[in-house]
């Protein structure tokens, strides 16, 4: 059984440009759920995506995209990147939207200069 | 809106024993995790509590008391590995298991 996978691991951008992070799912997970923190903070909520459809919103504004394909892998866009977005990027999956259990990826380090 | 708050840094010795503490005000609650989070890594599941009272496994404890919105992770025999970041997080009932996360509070076991 694989773990959940996240590419890059780290990644350079400038100000202005748009970025792509991929997460692989956990086998048998249909839920997948995007954290983003900051250095020495608690990851904060982005979004969830629970059979290809997105099941809940934080407080992220439009430019947070995302996506989740029918093998239940995803991706977090980022549009017009600002020098705050600079934190890592963790994807989780679960079971279930409603299993407690989240698998955490070991993230991407997005750096916004 | 829901409020976490932990300690941000502790301080303990190998073998020592260290309680880090979490208080949340939500509406809705459905139950609260603790997370390790090694520097540059996933945070890992530790446990989780939605009945109010103490749940043990092996060398790591937590307790919930859901009418004083608070809960502790208890640490014992504490190893040099477990220096770390531990996150309090909390799950409402309207959310499903979509989680608001605490800070971390940064643990450093010296020798």
């Amino acid at each position: 059984e694989t773990g959940v996978t996240q590419s890059p691991t780290h990644l350079i951008k400038t100000r202005g440009q748009q970025v792509t992070l991929r997460c692989s799912s956990q086998s048998g997970h249909n839920t997948v759920s995007w954290y983003q923190q900051a250095l020495g903070q608690g990851p904060q909520f982005i979004f969830q995506y629970y059979r290809e459809e997105e099941n809940g919103r934080g407080n992220f504004p439009p430019r947070f995209s995302g996506l989740q394909f029918p093998n239940y892998s995803s991706e977090l866009n980022v549009n017009a990147l600002e020098l705050d977005d600079s934190a890592l990027y963790l994807c989780a999956s679960s079971l279930s939207a409603t299993n407690e259990k989240l698998f955490f990826g070991s993230g991407t380090q997005l750096s916004v200069l | 809106g829901q409020n976490i708050d932990q300690p941000t840094e502790m301080t303990a010795t190998e073998g020592a024993i260290v309680q880090i503490n979490c208080t949340y005000q939500t509406s809705g609650f459905n139950g609260l995790f603790w997370y390790q989070q090694h520097a540059g890594e996933a945070p890992t599941f530790l446990s989780y509590n939605v009945l109010d009272g103490l749940e043990e496994k092996g060398r790591f404890s937590s307790f919930l008391s859901r009418s004083k919105g608070y809960s502790y992770l208890l640490l014992k025999e504490l190893q040099m590995k477990d220096s770390a970041s531990y996150l309090c997080a909390v799950s409402i009932k309207a959310a499903g298991n979509k989680l608001t996360f605490g800070g971390g509070t940064r643990v450093l076991v010296k020798p």
